[in-house]
């Protein structure tokens, strides 16, 4: 099957600018990740959607970050305005409903100058 | 408050060697509890989770509640198991609503020929 796809790969920007960044994940996946790594961290979690649902976004910086799943399906993540703390990959994964295994998009390294 | 400790940062053995590395974590409740892999220049992917209590690759992982540990274990290593590792919980269905992943902040482990 084909695995979770996003795009860009690669994106820099200078501060305060704007970035979307684009997942889709495996078909019929009803679970859909966001997940922020720091260099040297482990990712974490910025929003998780069910179908169309938010069910978690606890820890998104609302202010600036901003996440959508239209149709169930394709979501994009938004940064507006960039802050240099942004640097990170940003990882897109989906699950099934059960056993809970999350796939992995090969994620998006954005650099904020 | 929920966090998983993996006190390596890299972890350096010579082939044939033994390999430990370690997980501990805090959990109010049941987690399920995971090992995730990323060989160089791979996505992130899934090695094993304790419920299925499963060797992968010649790897085993044993839930010590009393502990709260999770450490993974090879009796021998390979140089293609050079890869960064990292220890992550999760609620599950009845331990927490949202399936989501608490990452530790990795442990890479180097083989030496």
């Amino acid at each position: 099957e084909a695995g979770v796809a996003q795009s860009p790969r690669y994106k820099i920007i200078e501060k305060r600018q704007s970035v979307a960044f684009w997942c889709n994940p495996i078909s019929g996946h009803a679970t859909l990740y966001w997940y922020q790594q720091i260099l040297g961290q482990g990712p974490k979690l910025l929003i998780q959607f069910q179908n169309n649902g938010v069910v978690d976004d606890s820890q998104l910086p609302k202010d600036r970050f901003s996440a959508e799943r239209l149709k169930g399906v394709d979501s994009t993540l938004k940064i507006q305005p960039a802050k240099l703390e942004d640097s990170a990959v940003y990882l897109c994964a989906s699950s099934q409903d059960l056993p809970y295994e999350q796939y992995f998009g090969p994620g998006t390294r954005l650099t904020v100058t | 408050a929920q966090r998983v400790t993996q006190p390596e940062k890299l972890l350096s053995v010579f082939k044939g060697a033994p390999v430990e590395l370690k997980c501990n974590y805090s959990y109010s409740g049941s987690p399920e509890l995971f090992w995730y892999v990323q060989y160089s220049r791979q996505r992130l992917q899934l090695l094993l989770r304790h419920i299925s209590r499963e060797s992968i690759k010649g790897f085993t992982a044993d839930l010590n509640k009393g502990e709260t540990s999770f450490h993974l274990k090879k009796p021998f290593a390979q140089e293609e198991d050079s890869a960064m590792y990292y220890c992550a919980l999760s609620g599950g269905p009845y331990g927490g609503a949202t399936n989501k992943l608490i990452f530790g902040t990795g442990t890479l482990l180097a083989v030496q020929p």
